[in-house]
């Protein structure tokens, strides 16, 4: 089955400074990878997502980037700011038969320190 | 829009006892839902999809006479833990689907402690 790692596990950058995160999946037939936000004890909030045929997508700060190929993709974050500290996590998206699913990648903790 | 919510948001229980966990996707329709277990500092994994009208499709090594699901209408999912132990302590989190589960959102989640 599908598998996706993330790394660092945790990360901690200097305000303003810019922060990347990676993931690699193994099932080359993952089609959908989102990336969420979660702070502690809440809900995680889908920040920024990508297809398989696109490469590379931007939202203001953040960015992800596709490499089809290799089977990784990474979130970028520039310009970070406290309110950027939390756990983010990875996904992929895998067939399951009618519906599709998502297996996450392990977290990455980022701390923003002002 | 794409709001879900979950209730409650925390409930303790004693063991043996029986606990139902309500996900309502409150401005549209979701085709289908989701379920997963968080433990602190881990991933989300999940344990089961599930369609409206139909059986849940459990995730291998997830007891399905043990967490009940029950998906009623294309915006109510229920989760029932059976006899509910402390090792079922978790957070567990509900996300509603559309686009065939390509975007989910998730609900607050419900913080269970048994004990």
């Amino acid at each position: 089955g599908e598998n996706v790692e993330q790394h660092p596990s945790t990360l901690s950058v200097q305000e303003g400074d810019s922060a990347v995160i990676k993931c690699t999946y193994s099932d080359s037939a993952s089609n959908y990878f989102p990336w969420y936000k979660q702070e502690l004890g809440k809900r995680p909030q889908l920040i920024i997502d990508i297809r398989s045929n696109v490469g590379e997508k931007k939202d203001q700060r953040i960015a992800v980037t596709l490499n089809k190929t290799a089977k990784h993709f990474s979130l970028h974050i520039t310009e970070t700011q406290p309110e950027d500290s939390a756990v983010y996590f990875c996904a992929a998206c895998i067939s399951g038969g009618a519906t599709n699913k998502l297996i996450f990648g392990t977290g990455t903790l980022l701390a923003v320190q002002p | 829009g794409a709001v879900v919510s979950q209730h409650p948001s925390w409930v303790i229980c004693k063991s043996g006892t029986s606990v139902k966990i309500e996900c309502r996707s409150l401005d549209f329709q979701a085709t289908t839902m989701f379920w997963y277990r968080q433990f602190p500092k881990q991933s989300l994994m999940l344990m089961a999809t599930s369609n409206e009208g139909s059986k849940a499709t459990y995730e291998q090594g997830v007891e399905k006479d043990k967490f009940l699901i029950n998906h009623a209408s294309l915006t109510l999912s229920t989760l029932t833990v059976t006899s509910a132990h402390p090792e079922d302590s978790s957070f567990y989190i509900c996300s509603a689907g559309v686009g065939g589960g390509y975007e989910q959102y998730f609900g607050p989640g419900t913080r269970l402690t048994v004990t």
